[in-house]
């Protein structure tokens, strides 16, 4: 199972910083490929960024790449995702996923239940 | 890569047997999952490289294809099936098609 968790409203200021976490359990967190998806009515579903399960690498959308940072705690079974410099286009679903593979890339299992962050002043 | 899904829409009735169809824009392999989403969820992973059935996923449930053809088939339509589908390839770039809703 999946727990997204955010501590804020919902609501973002443009040009700030997205903080989220995911809180991963009944399964061997390391051995898999965790990730972030978002979903927007416009664009639909969208894939940010992927770490495999020893965070050895990050893989990220070319659309975030240089905004997002993706980081994972296994002795903590925990997710992470920063993501800088928001505007009105990051309005959207933000999902946590977990991957089939340890290395990735993979289908998506199992998913969080999403949070709606808002972008705007 | 481009996945495109048709039709955007379909409506159906229970029972019957319907497909949707996911285009890519160059060779994916194998790499071809599809998803289902209800209102106000997360999607669902039903079938994972164009053809594995996901854990607890009915069998009314069926994907084929390859290259960059591939197609998603119920069987006979149920109630709960009433959603919409998205594609997605793995072969990269984590790109989803568009969806395809299904309606009653």
């Amino acid at each position: 199972e999946l727990q997204l968790l955010y501590s804020g409203r919902g609501l973002e200021q443009p040009g700030g910083s997205l903080r989220l976490s995911c809180a991963a359990s009944g399964f061997t967190f390391s051995n898999y490929a965790m990730g972030w998806v978002r979903q927007t009515p416009g664009k639909g579903l969208e894939w940010l960024s992927s770490i495999t399960g020893r965070a050895e690498n990050t893989y990220d959308a070319q659309s975030v790449r240089g905004r997002i940072t993706v980081s994972r705690d296994n002795s903590k079974n925990m997710l992470y995702l920063q993501l800088n410099n928001l505007g009105a286009e990051d309005t959207a679903i933000y999902y946590c996923v977990k991957e089939t593979s340890p290395g990735g890339p993979g289908a998506f299992d199992s998913w969080g239940q999403g949070t709606l962050i808002t972008v705007s002043s | 890569i481009l996945m495109t899904q048709s039709p955007s829409s379909l409506s159906a009735y229970v029972g019957d047997r319907v497909s949707i169809t996911c285009r890519a824009s160059q060779t994916i392999s194998t790499n071809l999952n599809w998803y289902q989403q209800t209102p106000g969820k997360a999607p669902k992973l039903l079938i994972y490289s164009v053809s594995s059935l996901q854990s607890g996923v009915p069998s009314r449930f069926s994907g084929s294809g390859s290259g960059t053809d591939f197609t998603l088939t119920i069987s006979s339509l149920q109630p709960e099936d009433f959603a919409t589908y998205y594609c997605q390839e793995s072969h990269g770039y984590n790109t989803f098609g568009q969806g395809t809703r299904l309606e009653i």
